[in-house]
Protein backbone atom coordinates (compact mmCIF):
# COMPACT_ATOMS: atom_id res chain seq x y z
CA UNK A 1 0.00 0.00 0.00
CA UNK A 2 0.58 3.84 -0.06
CA UNK A 3 3.71 4.90 2.19
CA UNK A 4 3.49 8.13 4.11
CA UNK A 5 6.35 9.63 5.68
CA UNK A 6 6.63 13.02 7.73
CA UNK A 7 9.72 14.45 8.37
CA UNK A 8 10.91 15.59 11.45
CA UNK A 9 9.03 13.70 14.40
CA UNK A 10 9.76 15.97 16.97
CA UNK A 11 10.21 19.93 16.75
CA UNK A 12 10.59 22.77 19.33
CA UNK A 13 10.69 26.12 18.49
CA UNK A 14 11.05 29.86 19.92
CA UNK A 15 8.12 31.62 20.16
CA UNK A 16 7.91 33.72 17.03
CA UNK A 17 10.28 31.15 14.74
CA UNK A 18 9.55 30.35 11.36
CA UNK A 19 9.37 26.13 10.65
CA UNK A 20 8.58 23.77 7.57
CA UNK A 21 7.05 20.25 7.74
CA UNK A 22 7.38 18.05 5.33
CA UNK A 23 4.86 15.08 4.12
CA UNK A 24 6.61 12.25 1.39
CA UNK A 25 4.26 9.77 -0.43
CA UNK A 26 4.70 6.63 -2.71
CA UNK A 27 1.75 7.18 -5.02
CA UNK A 28 -0.78 8.80 -6.69
CA UNK A 29 -3.13 10.80 -4.61
CA UNK A 30 -7.07 11.96 -5.08
CA UNK A 31 -6.53 13.68 -1.48
CA UNK A 32 -4.32 15.10 0.77
CA UNK A 33 -4.91 16.73 3.76
CA UNK A 34 -3.10 18.42 7.05
CA UNK A 35 -4.21 18.58 10.33
CA UNK A 36 -3.44 19.39 13.84
CA UNK A 37 -4.18 17.27 16.63
CA UNK A 38 -5.18 19.40 19.62
CA UNK A 39 -3.68 18.63 23.16
CA UNK A 40 -7.52 17.63 23.74
CA UNK A 41 -7.28 15.19 20.80
CA UNK A 42 -9.54 17.27 18.06
CA UNK A 43 -8.25 16.63 14.78
CA UNK A 44 -8.36 20.45 13.03
CA UNK A 45 -8.56 20.38 9.32
CA UNK A 46 -5.99 22.69 8.14
CA UNK A 47 -5.55 22.28 4.63
CA UNK A 48 -7.40 19.76 1.70
CA UNK A 49 -4.16 19.85 -0.86
CA UNK A 50 -4.04 17.12 -3.06
CA UNK A 51 -2.07 19.88 -5.68
CA UNK A 52 -1.33 23.38 -5.54
CA UNK A 53 -0.47 25.61 -2.78
CA UNK A 54 -2.96 27.33 -0.31
CA UNK A 55 -2.20 30.17 2.89
CA UNK A 56 -4.67 30.30 5.64
CA UNK A 57 -2.81 33.26 7.79
CA UNK A 58 -0.12 32.16 9.18
CA UNK A 59 -0.12 28.79 7.40
CA UNK A 60 0.31 27.71 4.31
CA UNK A 61 0.84 24.44 2.29
CA UNK A 62 1.77 22.97 -1.07
CA UNK A 63 1.64 20.01 -2.75
CA UNK A 64 3.57 18.95 -5.70
CA UNK A 65 1.81 15.90 -6.47
CA UNK A 66 4.20 15.15 -9.34
CA UNK A 67 6.93 14.55 -7.13
CA UNK A 68 4.96 13.15 -4.40
CA UNK A 69 5.71 15.58 -1.36
CA UNK A 70 3.65 18.06 0.53
CA UNK A 71 5.17 20.99 2.57
CA UNK A 72 3.03 22.50 5.27
CA UNK A 73 4.96 26.25 6.28
CA UNK A 74 4.59 27.87 9.73
CA UNK A 75 5.16 31.50 10.16
CA UNK A 76 5.41 33.06 13.46
CA UNK A 77 4.73 30.26 15.29
CA UNK A 78 2.83 30.63 18.83
CA UNK A 79 2.56 28.76 22.14
CA UNK A 80 -1.06 27.24 20.47
CA UNK A 81 0.35 26.36 17.57
CA UNK A 82 1.71 23.14 19.69
CA UNK A 83 0.64 19.20 19.29
CA UNK A 84 0.33 16.95 16.76
CA UNK A 85 0.62 18.01 13.05
CA UNK A 86 -0.69 14.82 10.75
CA UNK A 87 -0.39 14.82 6.81
CA UNK A 88 -2.84 11.72 5.30
CA UNK A 89 -2.95 10.57 1.75
CA UNK A 90 -5.99 8.95 0.07
CA UNK A 91 -4.96 7.19 -2.47
CA UNK A 92 -5.91 7.43 -6.46
CA UNK A 93 -7.54 3.93 -6.16
CA UNK A 94 -8.33 3.86 -2.76
CA UNK A 95 -10.90 5.37 -0.37
CA UNK A 96 -9.36 6.02 3.29
CA UNK A 97 -6.60 8.20 4.24
CA UNK A 98 -3.98 6.90 5.06
CA UNK A 99 -1.74 8.95 7.95
CA UNK A 100 1.95 9.57 8.47
CA UNK A 101 3.23 9.23 12.21
CA UNK A 102 2.90 13.20 12.62
CA UNK A 103 5.23 15.65 13.98
CA UNK A 104 5.33 16.75 17.57
CA UNK A 105 5.34 20.32 17.85
CA UNK A 106 5.76 22.53 20.70
CA UNK A 107 6.53 26.12 20.72
CA UNK A 108 8.00 27.73 23.74
CA UNK A 109 7.68 31.22 25.12
CA UNK B 1 -23.34 23.93 10.89
CA UNK B 2 -23.14 21.38 12.59
CA UNK B 3 -19.99 18.73 12.78
CA UNK B 4 -19.51 15.08 12.90
CA UNK B 5 -20.10 13.75 16.31
CA UNK B 6 -19.58 10.99 18.13
CA UNK B 7 -20.82 9.34 21.24
CA UNK B 8 -20.26 8.44 24.17
CA UNK B 9 -16.90 10.50 24.57
CA UNK B 10 -15.68 8.55 26.75
CA UNK B 11 -16.27 4.33 27.95
CA UNK B 12 -14.77 2.50 30.37
CA UNK B 13 -15.79 -1.55 30.19
CA UNK B 14 -14.47 -4.72 31.46
CA UNK B 15 -12.83 -7.36 29.19
CA UNK B 16 -15.04 -9.60 27.83
CA UNK B 17 -17.92 -6.91 27.64
CA UNK B 18 -19.39 -5.85 24.05
CA UNK B 19 -19.45 -1.80 23.53
CA UNK B 20 -21.16 0.32 21.20
CA UNK B 21 -19.90 3.53 19.97
CA UNK B 22 -21.94 6.00 17.59
CA UNK B 23 -21.21 8.15 15.04
CA UNK B 24 -23.91 11.23 12.79
CA UNK B 25 -21.73 12.36 10.22
CA UNK B 26 -22.21 15.97 8.49
CA UNK B 27 -25.62 15.88 7.15
CA UNK B 28 -25.08 15.23 2.80
CA UNK B 29 -21.83 13.50 3.40
CA UNK B 30 -22.40 9.95 1.84
CA UNK B 31 -19.05 8.44 2.94
CA UNK B 32 -18.57 7.51 6.53
CA UNK B 33 -15.08 5.99 7.65
CA UNK B 34 -14.28 4.41 11.04
CA UNK B 35 -10.60 4.81 12.71
CA UNK B 36 -8.56 3.92 15.56
CA UNK B 37 -5.81 5.64 17.29
CA UNK B 38 -3.80 4.46 19.69
CA UNK B 39 -2.05 6.29 22.30
CA UNK B 40 0.81 8.20 20.69
CA UNK B 41 0.52 6.65 17.47
CA UNK B 42 -1.18 7.85 14.15
CA UNK B 43 -4.62 7.12 12.38
CA UNK B 44 -5.46 3.43 11.43
CA UNK B 45 -8.31 2.82 9.22
CA UNK B 46 -11.16 0.12 10.36
CA UNK B 47 -14.12 1.01 7.58
CA UNK B 48 -15.45 2.87 4.99
CA UNK B 49 -19.03 2.94 4.01
CA UNK B 50 -20.44 4.97 0.72
CA UNK B 51 -23.57 5.85 -0.07
CA UNK B 52 -25.44 2.35 -0.67
CA UNK B 53 -22.55 0.52 -1.97
CA UNK B 54 -21.41 -2.10 0.09
CA UNK B 55 -19.06 -1.32 2.54
CA UNK B 56 -15.13 -1.56 2.83
CA UNK B 57 -14.19 -4.15 6.03
CA UNK B 58 -10.43 -4.45 5.14
CA UNK B 59 -9.50 -2.43 7.96
CA UNK B 60 -11.26 -4.15 10.77
CA UNK B 61 -8.39 -6.11 13.11
CA UNK B 62 -11.18 -8.79 13.88
CA UNK B 63 -14.02 -10.50 13.42
CA UNK B 64 -14.83 -8.86 16.96
CA UNK B 65 -15.26 -5.75 15.20
CA UNK B 66 -18.30 -5.00 13.13
CA UNK B 67 -20.27 -1.87 11.87
CA UNK B 68 -23.58 -0.27 10.55
CA UNK B 69 -25.13 2.26 8.90
CA UNK B 70 -28.44 3.18 8.18
CA UNK B 71 -28.52 5.25 5.19
CA UNK B 72 -26.38 8.15 4.78
CA UNK B 73 -27.03 8.81 8.42
CA UNK B 74 -25.92 7.13 11.43
CA UNK B 75 -23.39 4.77 12.17
CA UNK B 76 -22.42 2.23 14.77
CA UNK B 77 -19.32 0.19 15.54
CA UNK B 78 -19.54 -2.48 17.94
CA UNK B 79 -16.96 -4.56 19.23
CA UNK B 80 -17.64 -7.59 20.72
CA UNK B 81 -15.89 -9.76 23.90
CA UNK B 82 -13.79 -6.56 24.41
CA UNK B 83 -9.79 -6.74 25.06
CA UNK B 84 -7.47 -4.51 26.89
CA UNK B 85 -5.64 -3.68 22.96
CA UNK B 86 -8.78 -2.67 21.77
CA UNK B 87 -8.18 0.51 24.48
CA UNK B 88 -7.50 3.74 22.06
CA UNK B 89 -9.30 6.36 20.97
CA UNK B 90 -12.11 5.58 18.11
CA UNK B 91 -12.74 8.32 15.27
CA UNK B 92 -15.39 9.02 12.92
CA UNK B 93 -15.10 11.03 10.01
CA UNK B 94 -17.47 12.11 6.71
CA UNK B 95 -17.40 13.84 3.66
CA UNK B 96 -18.99 14.09 0.46
CA UNK B 97 -16.45 11.83 -1.34
CA UNK B 98 -16.66 13.16 -5.00
CA UNK B 99 -14.96 14.20 -7.83
CA UNK B 100 -12.91 16.67 -6.90
CA UNK B 101 -14.21 17.03 -3.02
CA UNK B 102 -12.77 14.13 -0.98
CA UNK B 103 -11.89 16.41 2.24
CA UNK B 104 -12.52 14.14 5.16
CA UNK B 105 -13.75 16.09 8.64
CA UNK B 106 -13.55 14.15 11.85
CA UNK B 107 -15.62 13.90 15.14
CA UNK B 108 -14.32 14.27 18.51
CA UNK B 109 -13.50 10.45 19.61
CA UNK B 110 -14.55 8.34 21.94
CA UNK B 111 -11.72 7.07 24.25
CA UNK B 112 -12.47 3.48 24.76
CA UNK B 113 -10.58 2.12 28.00
CA UNK B 114 -10.94 -2.00 28.61
CA UNK B 115 -9.98 -2.80 31.96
Amino acid sequence: GIQVEQSPPDLILQEGANSTLRCNFSDSVNNLQWFHQNPWGQLINLFYIPSGTKQNGRLSATTVATERYSLLYISSSQTTDSGVYFCAVEPEYGNKLVFGAGTILRVKS
Amino acid sequence: GAGVSQSPSNKVTEKGKDVELRCDPISGHTALYWYRQRLGQGLEFLIYFQGNSAPDKSGLPSDRFSAERTGESVSTLTIQRTQQEDSAVYLCASSFWRVGDYEQYFGPGTRLTVT
